[in-house]
This record gives structure tokens, C-alpha cells and sequence, in this order.
């Protein structure tokens, strides 16, 4: 059960560069998000969709896209890089239900914007 | 909007003793849900503990526990017989009764240093 699948790892990048980060699961979860995470700010919410075809922002969604064509699969798109951008990234899809209420992360993705 | 504030940017705790997290939060819902999630050197998110707002009865969870206070709109973490692999951030958080799915929102963080 491979759960959230986040690719890559790691990653550099140069300002004005663009790229996307990738987000899998296979729990069949219509829930999935996008965090970041800063020092002192803990995890703030980029943008989130609750089913194929649906995105809603959150609360820092300015330079990154998003689109939900398919259950399993929740891309993030930086557009143009910018050293603000430089950040620990988070997807995450949630289980919801009375008794399993419950968010899957996938293991972070390191971006430095130099 | 929903806010989940956790007051104590880091703690610490010798080995054995047992420690208190603090999470307090507002909204104007009646039902949602609360977690603890921990997240070690390793960056894995790992859920510690879930609290249904309309279960007024405390989750544990072996050594974890949680003070649920909801008129106070508090949420606290008890770590009991810390052990050095506690060491971790922890992260208190929010979201509403699944039937109205929205965001699943955080604080911003107490890091939990435990001493031999």
C-alpha cells in the first residue's frame, strides 16, 4: 500500500524557473492538499481540492496552480519561481468518515529557489 | 475562519517525566475534529491522536493523551513516560465534521526536546 506518493525530494531551482511537484495516492481519497511548511509558521494551506475536477485556494495561494483531472493525482505548479517560494512542500490526502477521520502525507519535497 | 494557536514554540522534558503540550483554537462549529500530529527529524507527518467534537470523552492513545476542553476551545497533549524517540515537532489541528469537508488547518508547531 503505497499511500501519498510525492516526487521529488529535493529540488533546486533558479528564480523565474518553473516546475511542478507531484502528488499520488491510492486510497481512493477525493480530499487532497498542499501545504508548506516554514520555520515558526508551521503548515499553511496552498490550495486543496475535494474531488476530481474541483480546486478551492488557501491561505497562501498566490504563485502556485493547481488542477484535480483525476482522483489519484493533485500536481502543484510553481510558475515562476521566487526565492519566497524556498520551502519544505506537503501533500496530503484525508480520509474522512465518523470512525477514521485521518490525513496521509507524503514525505515532503526540500525546494530552494537561489 | 477557523484558527488553531499553539502558544509554546519549544518544550523540553527529561525521560520519564510526562510532559503537556498546549493547542487552543476558535470556530463557531459545533461538530469537527482535532488531531496531534508529530513530525520527527525524518519530516514524517504521523498522527498521534484524533478527538471527535462530539465525543466528550478524552482520546488516549497508550501514552498520549488529550485534555478536551470544548467550551474553552482548548485541546492540550499529555505525553506520559517520555522517551527520547518523542523528540519531534508537534503540530495541533483543525477541521470540520466531514459532512462539510473544508480545510484541514494547523498550528505552527511546539518543537518537544526529551533528555536523557
Amino acid at each position: 500500500n503505497a499511500g501519498v506518493t510525492q516526487t521529488p525530494k529535493f529540488q533546486v531551482l533558479k528564480t523565474g524557473q518553473s516546475m511542478t511537484l507531484q502528488c499520488a495516492q491510492d486510497m481512493n481519497h477525493e480530499y487532497m492538499s498542499w501545504y508548506r511548511q516554514d520555520p515558526g509558521m508551521g503548515l499553511r494551506l496552498i490550495h486543496y481540492s475535494v474531488g476530481a475536477g474541483i480546486t478551492d485556494q488557501g491561505e497562501v495561494p498566490n504563485g502556485y496552480n493547481v488542477s484535480r483531472s483525476t482522483t489519484e493525482d493533485f500536481p502543484l505548479r510553481l510558475l515562476s519561481a521566487a526565492p519566497s517560494q524556498t520551502s519544505v512542500y506537503f501533500c496530503a490526502s484525508l480520509e474522512y468518515g465518523r470512525m477514521n477521520t485521518e490525513a496521509f502525507f507524503g514525505q515532503g519535497t526540500r525546494l530552494t529557489v537561489v | 475562519a477557523q484558527t488553531v494557536t499553539q502558544s509554546q514554540p519549544e518544550m523540553s522534558v527529561q525521560e520519564a517525566e510526562t510532559v503537556t503540550l498546549s493547542c487552543t483554537y476558535d470556530t463557531s462549529e459545533n461538530n469537527y475534529y482535532l488531531f496531534w500530529y508529530k513530525q520527527p527529524p525524518s519530516r514524517q507527518m504521523i498522527l498521534v491522536i484524533r478527538q471527535e467534537a462530539y465525543k466528550q470523552q478524552n482520546a488516549t492513545e497508550n501514552r498520549f493523551s488529550v485534555n478536551f476542553q470544548k467550551a474553552a476551545k482548548s485541546f492540550s497533549l499529555k505525553i506520559s513516560d517520555s522517551q527520547l524517540g518523542d523528540t519531534a515537532m508537534y503540530f495541533c489541528a483543525f477541521m470540520k465534521d466531514p459532512n462539510n469537508t473544508d480545510k484541514l488547518i494547523f498550528g505552527t508547531g511546539t518543537r518537544l526536546q526529551v533528555f536523557p
